[in-house]
């Protein structure tokens, strides 16, 4: 079947790095999306993997290796508006989106 | 700015009654279009896929004939509740890409359903 993990929350204090991982497993894949969904709103884009390797963008990269169905989103600099929910998604063969579900965020002062 | 209006965002009803929830893409022709929902805590549950000129393609374990949806145009797909129940109460979501792209999905504000 076709399945995403990712850590249900994680903790991390102002100003530091955070890593949230995520592994898939999906019939064929054509890419990896990370988007933010901050409580009570809609998702927002924030990457998109296809190829190995990391994608810097500011204070966000996210990394993918398909070999070991895994991938993360590095956020750097910390700031508390970035509390928040992380969603991983794979899409498959057909190109619809398998999704994960969510990992919470939360930046302590 | 938004690519993608979603609306009510907030919609209070009585059950029994029936709710209309609008997605339009504002900028793009949007031949397909999705429809999520998500409950407090939850990751997004795709609902539907709607497409143009077509029948929606819903997923295992949606009803069909509970939620509606109509994509009568390239730039509008509307999702109606019918009969809303309590346990209906929901953030509902709808989502569209850009034609002959695999990218990037755009999201709209999202409508909060509460019946009553």
């Amino acid at each position: 079947g076709q399945n995403i993990d990712q850590p249900t929350e994680m903790t991390a204090t102002e100003g530091a790095i955070v890593q949230i991982n995520c592994t898939y497993q999906t019939s064929g894949f054509n890419g990896l999306f990370w988007y933010q969904q901050h409580a009570g709103e809609a998702p927002t884009f924030l990457s998109y993997n296809v190829l190995d390797g990391l994608e810097e963008k500011g204070r966000f990269s996210s990394f993918l290796s398909r070999s070991k169905g895994y991938s993360y989103l590095l956020l750097k600099e910390l700031q508390m508006k970035d509390s928040a929910s992380y969603l991983c998604a794979a899409m498959d063969s057909n190109y619809q989106l398998i999704w994960g579900a969510g990992t919470k965020l939360i930046i302590k002062p | 700015g938004a690519v993608v209006s979603q609306h009510p965002s907030w919609v209070i009803c009585k059950s029994g009654t029936s709710v209309k929830i609008e997605c339009r893409s504002l900028d793009f022709q949007a031949t397909t279009m999705f429809w999520y929902r998500q409950f407090p805590k939850q990751s997004l549950m795709l609902m539907a896929t709607s497409n143009e000129g077509s029948k929606a393609t819903y997923e295992q374990g949606v009803e069909k004939d509970k939620f509606l949806i109509n994509h009568a145009s390239l730039t509008l797909s509307t999702l109606t509740v019918t009969s809303a129940h309590p346990e209906d109460s929901s953030f509902y979501i709808c989502s569209a890409k850009r034609p002959l792209e695999t990218g990037e999905l755009f999201f709209g504000e999202g409508s909060r359903l509460t019946v009553l």
